[in-house]
């Protein structure tokens, strides 16, 4: 399997434009994970779902971000309308069932200006 | 709500010199528990992690770690670092038993010199 693999790898966009993240989740995990990684706040989980269905979506920031799961294979983080404060890291990862750990992706870096 | 504290923000080490970094866990209940590394530009990997039974687990490239359920500890050892394990190192925590999220630590900074 080749990983949990996002895109775009890098993103720069100017401020009040749509983002959007993309993730595939390794075949057959049916947990997947967003999280976002700054210098200020270290490894923020900003939500989660299972089998396609969000379980905690308690550390999205705000109502400008979004995420979805339309399948086991893919999945979605939108921020509209993006800001300079968004910058950062956003790495997905998935794991299959509770008992087990999270593979992480390349993670992808987000530059708002 | 869990958290995790790790006291060293960044730690320089000279080659083979021995390393242990710091993690304690806030949570009453049963824990699963994480060591991730994250190398520079790359995404985090797991060092090792510990679900049940020994409490001293090994993990790749040399690590270990001991949990110690007493002082709510989980820390991070390497006998002899290598240049090459210059990166972040980031303990993580989940209530065992469940689906619940991981939650990090702010990391460690670990910079080895030549």
């Amino acid at each position: 399997d080749a990983g949990v693999i996002q895109s775009p790898r890098h993103e720069v966009t100017e401020m009040g434009q749509e983002v959007t993240l993309r993730c595939k989740p390794i075949s057959g995990h049916d947990y997947l994970f967003w999280y976002r990684q700054t210098m200020m706040r270290g490894l923020e989980l900003l939500i989660y779902f299972n089998n396609n269905v969000p379980i905690d979506d308690s550390g999205m920031p705000e109502d400008r971000f979004s995420a979805k799961m339309p399948n086991a294979s893919f999945s979605t983080l939108k921020i509209q309308p993006s800001e300079p404060r968004d910058s950062a890291v956003y790495f997905c990862a998935s794991s299959f069932g509770w008992a087990t750990e999270a593979f992480f992706g390349q993670g992808t870096r987000l530059t708002v200006v | 709500a869990q958290s995790v504290s790790q006291h060293n923000h960044h730690v320089i080490l000279s080659e083979a010199a021995s390393l242990e970094l710091g993690c304690n866990y806030s949570y009453g209940g049963t824990v699963n528990l994480f060591w991730y590394v994250q190398y520079p530009g790359q995404h985090l990997q797991l060092l090792l992690k510990y679900f049940s039974g020994d409490p001293l687990v090994k993990g790749i490239k040399g690590f270990e770690a001991e949990f110690i359920k007493s002082k709510f500890s989980f820390n991070l050892r390497k006998p002899s670092v290598q240049w090459s394990d210059t990166a972040e190192y980031f303990c993580a925590v989940k209530e065992a038993g469940t689906a619940s999220k991981l939650t990090f630590g702010t990391g460690t900074r670990l910079q080895v010199t030549l």
